[in-house]
């Protein structure tokens, strides 16, 4: 069962324009979530996680327990924010799952 | 430079042919994972290793094998690869599961059995 989905495969915006990339999750224990993001040419790395509550680029994502949701947020987009970004849950075994990704393109 | 390192990046094979895909870390990092990657279905997780001789199923575990004899070393093992496995494949570690820290990825392998 697909525990993680992110519907959008490809996100198009202009730069200065508010992004929001979509997260739902299935799961029934309490699962910790995260944001991972892959840069042209660069290593899949940790954006944000949901325990720590941090803004990292001015991303921000919140948990919403009650949509079983897990949105990524930025207010003003930049071009050097075109990437790849996956969401993530870690089960109560240390099992992860990770969405299908979304594909950000930020435009001049 | 604190790294995962995965070996080798790209393998063309055949069909039955044994393989092993190398992993190592020098984080001393606890937990280790192996991951494929496919279009449209993002990362799934084959097997993962919470420490030394411990070791896991992940999501997709059917035709792979893994070992954890050292902290470093978390090599994944195709006995008799098969098409269905063409793939790019991610090794990661984390310094100790459960505690939400960030998990490190290599570069990747790119298998393709024909």
């Amino acid at each position: 069962a697909q525990r993680v989905t992110q519907p959008e495969k490809l996100l198009s915006v202009f730069k200065g324009a508010p992004v929001e990339l979509k997260c739902n999750y299935s799961y029934s224990g309490s699962p910790e979530l995260f944001w991972y993001v892959q840069y042209s040419r660069q290593r899949l790395q940790l954006l944000l996680r949901h325990i720590s509550r941090e803004s990292i680029k001015g991303f921000t994502a919140d948990l919403n327990k009650g949509e079983t949701s897990f949105h990524l947020k930025k207010p003003f987009a930049q071009e050097e924010d075109s990437a790849m970004y996956y969401c993530a849950l870690r089960d109560n075994f240390n099992k992860f799952y990770f969405g299908s990704g979304t594909k950000l393109n930020v435009k001049p | 430079e604190a790294q995962v390192t995965q070996n080798p990046r790209y393998l063309i094979t055949v069909t039955g042919k044994k393989l092993t895909v190398t992993c190592s870390q020098n984080m001393n990092h606890e937990y280790m994972s192996w991951y494929r990657q496919d279009p449209g279905l993002g990362l799934r997780q084959i097997y993962y290793s919470m420490n030394v001789e411990v070791t896991d199923k992940g999501d997709v575990p059917e035709g792979y094998k893994v070992s954890r004899k050292e902290k470093r070393n978390f090599p994944l093992i195709l006995e008799s690869p098969s098409p269905n496995q063409t793939s790019l494949y991610f090794c990661a570690s984390i310094l100790r599961a459960g505690n939400n820290q960030p998990q490190h990825f290599g570069d990747g392998t790119r298998l393709s059995i024909l």
